[in-house]
């Protein structure tokens, strides 16, 4: 068990949907990321936030949104879906992002599945 | 920029086997190196790390040295097991600049066999 907490851990929904997805990270780290893991594209980097602010961002589309709150659990928001959206999204915690040194723990994920 | 390069899979061995996944790097100062284990159905879960040049992170019998002379980090284990099927991620943490995002290989599928 890392740590981190990820619900639910399954979502069906129809195209067209919008889904939120919750993750709270290890007690004590300040930095969550999203990453999403589809068969065709592997583990793809989506948005970082450090201590409720946007630190980094990779292959995130404009349909997707996160935050990250004051108690530090982040949601990843998923809209307009479509059925390529369908994959594993996971997400991933750290204490100390400025070190190289630092080490992310990730969540078991959620699989989405978009009809 | 940085990358990591791991074998292709999928990677199919007899129980007892001896396990080598390759990882190479390109990257600019002196970046950490980690694998990641996925098994069936779960999430990412980080088996060893190594932070400097010439240490040898280990964990549940794998093993990975950091070669800055080679720019690898090759995993290694003497004697699989049926558990130890699973995918195996390589990946590194730049040392430079506050992005200091994980760069990750593709990923090597394991499987062994009894």
């Amino acid at each position: 068990d890392s740590g981190v907490t990820q619900t639910p851990k399954h979502l069906i929904t129809a195209t067209g949907q919008r889904v939120t997805l919750r993750c709270s990270p290890r007690s004590g780290d300040l930095s969550v990321y999203w990453y999403q893991q589809s068969l065709d594209q592997g583990l793809q980097f989506l948005i970082q936030y450090y201590n409720g602010e946007e630190r980094a961002k990779g292959n995130i589309l404009e349909r997707f949104s996160a935050q990250q709150f004051p108690d530090l659990h982040s949601e990843l928001n998923l809209s307009s879906l479509e059925l390529g959206d369908s994959a594993l999204y996971f997400c991933a915690s750290s204490e100390s992002p400025g070190r190289s040194t630092d080490t992310q723990y990730f969540g078991p994920g959620t699989r989405l599945t978009v009809l | 920029g940085d990358s990591v390069t791991q074998m292709e899979g999928p990677v199919t061995l007899s129980e007892e086997a001896f396990l080598t996944i390759n990882c190479t790097y390109t990257a600019t100062g002196y970046p950490s190196l980690f694998w990641y284990v996925q098994y069936p159905g779960e999430g990412l879960q980080l088996l060893l790390k190594a932070t400097k040049a010439d240490d040898k992170g280990s964990n549940k019998g794998f093993e990975a040295t950091y070669r800055k002379e080679t720019t690898s980090f090759h995993l290694e284990k003497g004697s699989v097991q049926v558990s130890d099927s699973a995918v195996y991620f390589c990946a590194l943490r730049g040392g430079a600049g506050n992005n200091r995002k994980l760069i990750w290989g593709l990923g090597t599928s394991l499987a062994v066999n009894p």
